[in-house]
């Protein structure tokens, strides 16, 4: 089936650097939502994307998704400890009953102050 | 709204033990589903429904069942506790649309589960 693959597993970064993460796939996308999840919480929304080349904006995060539609990236400029947390990238399968979202295995940020 | 609502939040278990999560949602979503995380295996989805009376398996399903007879509820029932059910299980629900716009999940607050 459809998966989706998400690098770096783990990251590691001082207060103020940048950090990337990527979503990739083998087969063209019809759209891609991101997906935040603090330490001990639940996964919480971020974006959606869905046209080719779409970037968006919120406040010092930044989502992209390819021209090809095969890959997607989130961007966080400098890192603050609050951005502590897993980043999951997920796919929406949607065909009638059934509907599912294909998660990657996400990534997981840490913030030295 | 309260949103998406897991009880319990916490719960250990003995082997061969049944026990119902339960998960109920007041933003009147047709589709709910139910995710256990484990360490380094992302979120895996054992059960899913589109509506009231329909439900269908995700890809870790054994051991599980679930049944959704009103829109806001969907429990999700242990049969026979086993240690390799010790997980984070978190419910989910969103709207039901052919687009693909608004379907973004909902999460509830996970209940982590310990079976000895």
């Amino acid at each position: 089936g459809q998966q989706v693959m998400q690098i770096p597993q783990y990251q590691h970064v001082q207060e103020g650097e940048d950090f990337t993460t990527y979503c990739n796939s083998s087969t063209t996308l019809s759209n891609i939502q991101w997906y935040k999840q603090r330490p001990g919480g639940h996964p919480v929304f971020l974006i959606q994307l869905v046209k080719s080349g779409e970037v968006k904006k919120q406040k010092r995060l930044t989502f992209q998704f390819g021209e090809a539609k095969k890959n997607s990236s989130l961007h966080i400029t400098a890192t603050q400890t609050t951005d502590v947390g897993t980043y999951f990238c997920a796919l929406l399968r949607n065909a009638g009953n059934n509907r599912k979202l294909i998660w990657g295995l996400g990534t997981s940020l840490a913030v030295n102050p | 709204n309260a949103g998406v609502t897991q009880t319990p939040k916490f719960q250990v278990l003995k082997t061969g033990q049944s026990m119902t999560l339960q998960c109920a949602q007041d933003m009147n979503h047709e589709y709910m589903s139910w995710y256990r995380q484990d360490p380094g295996m992302g979120l895996r989805l054992i059960h899913y429904s589109v509506g009231a009376g329909i439900t269908d398996q995700g890809e870790v399903p054994n051991g599980y069942n679930v049944s959704r007879s009103t829109t806001e509820d969907f429990p999700l029932r242990l049969l026979s506790a086993a240690p390799s059910q010790t997980s984070v299980y978190f419910c989910a629900s969103s709207y039901r649309t052919a687009a693909v716009l608004n379907t973004e999940a909902f999460f509830g607050q996970g209940t982590r589960l310990t079976v000895v």
